[in-house]
């Protein structure tokens, strides 16, 4: 069964500090792997990553994907409260399927 | 991507009643999917919409309890019948597109059973 994992569940951190988020997966067929940003109701698409070293960045923003660990890290610098968010990592395999998604990582920024 | 509408966007309802909640994509899509969203927890499929056809259910949902239309590429209902205080929860319609099936979502429905 197509598993995809997500670390920490939850994290606290202050303001203007970096975190990195872990994300690894078990599935057959990986095509390429997601990053969403869910802060009230929608999950907002961050990043999609199909190749392995590539680091994809927007703003404080930036994820890698390692293919050959199985897994992804997404990492903010300079956290606001702005980003206190669950962030979801979700696994696309081929064929007609929907994405499989991990269980999240609750963000909370405090100042 | 795409623009994904969703009504109404909440609402408080009376156990035992129904509530179809509508998705509307600004452009035809193959692949459409209803999620639910239960407080604390992750995203979970519902089921897979299929257009022309009856939809998917993942294990634990049935056609009787969320009843789905598809009824061209732009648009679909969900329908959360003979409802109970276990379905409050967020309902998120998602479509798929792109040679990855990029995913996105409407802005979700918050259904509240009393």
């Amino acid at each position: 069964e197509d598993k995809v994992v997500q670390s920490p569940l939850s994290l606290v951190v202050h303001e203007g500090d970096t975190v990195t988020l872990n994300c690894s997966y078990e599935v057959t067929n990986f095509r390429s792997l997601l990053w969403y940003k869910q802060e009230k109701k929608a999950p907002t698409f961050l990043f999609m990553l199909t190749s392995s070293g590539i680091e994809k960045k927007s703003g404080r923003l930036s994820s890698i994907l390692d293919k050959k660990e199985l897994s992804s890290i997404l990492n903010i610098t300079a956290t606001q409260t702005g980003d206190s968010a669950i962030y979801l990592c979700a696994v696309f395999v081929l064929g007609n399927t929907p994405l499989v998604f991990g269980k999240g990582t609750r963000l909370s920024v405090i100042a | 991507s795409a623009v994904i509408s969703q009504k109404p966007s909440r609402d408080i309802c009376q156990r035992g009643t129904s509530l179809t909640i509508q998705c509307q994509v600004d452009s035809q899509v193959t692949m459409m999917f209803w999620y639910r969203q239960q407080p604390g927890q992750s995203l979970t499929l519902i089921a897979t919409a299929n257009q022309g056809s009856e939809a998917t259910y993942e294990s634990g949902f049935v056609i009787d309890k969320f009843p789905i239309s598809r009824p061209n590429l732009t648009f679909s209902t969900l329908t959360v019948s003979n409802m109970s205080p276990e379905d409050s929860s967020i309902y998120l319609c998602s479509v798929a597109t792109g040679t990855h099936n990029e995913q996105f979502f409407g802005p979700g429905t918050r259904l509240t059973v009393l």
